[in-house]
Formats: structure tokens, sequence, C-alpha cells
């Protein structure tokens, strides 16, 4: 059972443009919504996470939006560079256990 | 301070041999994890340990076995191999006090002929 869908699975984008990767949700129990970039050969690594009382977080060029409602968060990234090439997993876990459930993944491609 | 480490990075089974994937981890994590990738599938959790001297099933245990040796160490073993263990295999610890951030270490790349 998929908990946690996200889309699209391949994403090509322009240097300089802007990359958004979605996901939706089913468990309302989820807390904690973490988005990990995973780079070929290497393990995955946290990028950024957000929690459910709030809406939006930013660092840098990478922007969290959340919509507890829809049950669906997404992630934005600004001015993609090609150095942000890598794939992307979205995660929710819940109840502090850390258990952390993956989407598929989406790999990105950013065009110099 | 290595983080996580994992042996070995690549290894070929024949099906039915066993072998163990070792993970260690020098962060004084109390939780740690293994999973695995496969492509369109993202991570899928197979066994973890919340602290020394306990274990649990994730979503896909079926064919494995855990040990969590030490607080420092979380192995992970293969029985009797099967093709469609064919994968890439993850470790990570966590410290949840501070945050929930999961270390992963480099994978290992395992192929069941």
């Amino acid at each position: 059972q998929q908990q946690v869908k996200q889309s699209p699975q391949s994403l090509i984008v322009q240097k300089g443009g802007i990359s958004i990767i979605n996901c939706a949700y089913e468990n309302t129990a989820f807390d904690y919504f973490p988005w990990y970039q995973q780079f070929p050969g290497k393990g995955p690594a946290l990028l950024i996470a957000i929690r459910p009382d709030v809406s939006e977080k930013k660092e840098g060029r990478f922007t969290i939006s959340f919509n507890k409602s829809a049950k669906q968060f997404s992630l934005h990234i600004m001015d993609s560079q090609p150095g942000d090439s890598a794939t992307y997993f979205c995660a929710a876990s819940h109840n502090q256990g850390g258990k952390l459930i993956f989407g598929q993944g989406t790999e990105l491609s950013v065009k110099p | 301070n290595a983080g996580v480490t994992q042996t070995p990075k690549f290894q070929v089974l024949k099906t039915g041999q066993s072998m163990t994937l070792q993970c260690a981890q020098d962060m004084n994590h109390n939780s740690m994890y293994w999973y695995r990738q496969d492509p369109g599938m993202g991570l899928r959790l197979i066994y973890y340990s919340a602290s020394e001297g306990t274990t649990d099933k994730g979503e896909v245990p079926n064919g494995y076995n855990v040990s969590r040796l030490n607080k420092r160490e979380f192995s992970l073993r293969l029985e009797s191999a099967a093709p469609s263990q064919t994968s890439v295999y993850f470790c990570a610890s966590i410290e949840k006090y501070r945050g929930y951030e999961q270390y992963f270490g480099p994978g290992t790349r395992l192929t069941v002929t």
C-alpha cells in the first residue's frame, strides 16, 4: 500500500527555471514531511522538511508548500541549476517514530 | 566522524546463498533502519531498531533477518537469497531528539542471479 504518492516520475527543466515536484499522502496522522535529495551512487540526504503546523518553509532556493486540507505538499526549486540534477524523494512519518514512508522518487535533470 | 558506513559496497550472490550486510554509525544514534531501493518504488523499510536491544518489522520484512549487535551496529541477513532481493540496500540512523533527520549510508548494491 503506497501511502505517499509522488509525481512526476521524471522532470526536465532549463537552467534558471522552476522545478516543482508534488506529493500526496493518505494518513492524517503524519506529522513530519521531509524531502531527500539523492545523487547517483550515494545515499539520500535530507534537503528540507516541514511540519503540518505551517504552510510553507523556505531554505535558500528550496521551498516546501504544504496544504493540510488537501493532504498534499510540494517542493519548489527556484533558479534551478545543473548541480540540482538528482533524484528527489518526498516522505512522511508519524508518532515521532522516525519510520519514513517514501514517495516513488522524481529524477530531475536541469539542462544548461 | 564517518557517519553511517556500510559493507560491502557491491555483492553478487547466487540464488540460495546467504550473506550479511553490515552497518555501523558513529553518531551515538538510538534508532537504526534498513531500506531497500528499487526503481519506481522509492525506498521501502525492511526492518528497524528503535533502540539497542529491540527490532521490528517494516513494510517488506520477508526473506530478511536483522541483529542490533550494539548501539553502533545493525546488520541485515539474507538467509537464502532470491532474485527478487536484487536491490540497493541503505542503512540509516536517527537521533529523534534532534528533529527526525535520518542519516543514510552509501548503500550496498546486491545482485542475486
